[in-house]
């Protein structure tokens, strides 16, 4: 059956800091993978989502940043951190029926 | 730009009643829609998918429908429980759409004994 991962669960960092959330998925292989964020009071956002090694498609411009070094880790990275940055993010996976999967969850928050 | 509505916000019920959850999108030209449920600090997890050539689809005491023309989906539940509190989310995937989902809002139910 297929996992998926995602590390760290909670994450408190500070302002102009450093972000990299890790997803990684197991049991499937060249899965589409996903970012999604979900901010206090606002529904979902996707903000990534990669159909292979090495190809990013931003659906949002900020600063973020997403990569795929790995058929199935997926890395979600920021040079430097906002205070908007904060939220819940959830990687995803899609399985062949195209349903999509969600890991537990990052909770970042930016002081 | 796809949207989607979910309504009520919050809904409230005693255990045992059956309930409905609905869900409406303004661009029919989907390729499926997915049911999810929440609960707090948790992420996702999956109820339903419904393709557009569906109908809808059950899974226990859940059944979701979908009328694609008129741009809608209903989520049934049958015997409430406690168990069934938390938030459900409605996701409908666009025709060409890598699987890339736009969201609801949410429904928050809460069950009481």
């Amino acid at each position: 059956s297929q996992t998926i991962h995602q590390w760290p669960a909670t994450l408190v960092q500070p302002v102009g800091s450093p972000l990299s959330l890790e997803c990684t998925v197991e049991g499937t292989s060249n899965p589409n993978l996903y970012w999604y964020r979900q901010a206090a009071g606002r529904g979902l956002q996707l903000l990534f989502y990669s159909v292979g090694i090495g190809q990013i498609s931003s659906e949002v411009p900020q600063n973020l940043s997403a990569s795929r070094p790995q058929d199935r880790q997926f890395i979600l990275s920021s040079k430097k951190l906002l205070l908007s940055d904060s939220g819940f993010y959830l990687c995803a996976w899609r399985n062949p029926t195209s349903a999509l999967f969600f890991g537990p969850g990052t909770r970042l928050t930016v002081l | 730009k796809q949207e989607v509505t979910q309504i009520p916000a919050a809904l409230s019920v005693p255990e045992g009643e059956n309930l409905v959850l609905n869900c409406s999108f303004t661009d029919s030209a989907i390729y499926n829609l997915q049911w999810f449920r929440q609960d707090p600090g948790k992420g996702l997890t999956s109820l339903l998918l419904i393709q557009s050539s569906q109908r809808e689809q059950t899974s226990g005491r859940l059944n979701a429908s979908l009328d694609k023309s008129s741009g809608r989906s209903t989520l049934y539940i049958a015997a409430s429980q406690p168990g069934d509190s938390a938030t459900y989310l409605c996701a409908v995937a666009g025709g060409t759409s890598y699987g890339k989902l736009t969201f609801g809002q949410g429904t928050i139910l809460t069950v009481h004994p």
